[in-house]
């Protein structure tokens, strides 16, 4: 049993055109949440959703738009990608409250603008 | 700003060496530091460290945090070929949703 899955594991595509990455986590977490990993291995959070509710956006582009449906579901929407946004995209998940910060992450879906 | 440094960025060693990573925080708030351990895909979680001074331990790999040094550091004893990978160190922000601030990792490459 996958704990958080992502789909697809690998994207290729061409500069301005839509794309849209899933994530579930099947471990009822109730947050959720997207990073970034550039070509130097930098994990940067993007996006968190506490119980489809938003509560971190890292100064992401408006391009980004991550939604929610569900607390087992987040996903992320790109609109016209560019060049700079090719990466690893990782979904995490992690219970709240108490004192445990543990995150669990998704396989990560490699992005490829060309 | 909320920080987190690792030292060595690369590290390669041969099997059966011992290995000390570093990890340095400039944090508000802090509560707790974790570390992870990145193959070709997922970072996996390995250690939370929340009492300063206090050891954990899993098989070959140990880690310790201090509180008031602002540091932490993850030992593999004996390495393997298979400790081959990226170490992230990171530190959750309390009051922001847990986010968690990544260290830019250390690679590790343990040869035969």
């Amino acid at each position: 049993d996958t704990a958080v899955s992502q789909t697809p594991k690998y994207l290729v595509t061409q500069m301005g055109n839509d794309k849209s990455i899933k994530c579930e986590q099947n471990l009822g977490h109730d947050t959720m949440y997207w990073y970034k990993q550039d070509s130097k291995k930098f994990l940067k959070i993007m996006f968190s959703y506490n119980n489809k509710e938003l509560i971190i956006n890292e100064t992401v582009p408006n391009r980004f738009s991550p939604k929610s449906p569900d607390k087992a579901h987040l996903n992320l929407h790109i609109n016209s990608l560019e060049l700079g946004d090719s990466a690893v995209y990782f979904c995490a998940s992690s219970p709240t409250g108490g004192h445990s910060y543990e995150q669990y992450f998704g396989p990560g879906t490699r992005l490829t603008v060309t | 700003e909320d920080k987190v440094v690792q030292s060595p960025l690369s590290l390669v060693v041969h099997e059966g060496d011992t290995v000390t990573l570093n990890c340095s925080y400039e944090v508000t708030n802090f509560r707790s530091l974790l570390w992870y351990k990145q193959e070709k895909k997922a970072p996996t979680f390995l250690f939370m460290l929340t009492s300063s001074g206090i050891e954990k331990k899993s098989g070959r790999l140990s880690s310790i945090l201090d509180k008031k040094e602002l540091f932490s550091i993850l030992n593999i004893t004996a390495t393997q070929t298979g400790d081959s990978a990226v170490y992230l160190c990171a530190v959750p922000i309390y009051n922001q949703g847990g986010k968690l601030i990544f260290g830019q990792g250390t690679e590790l490459s343990v040869k035969p």
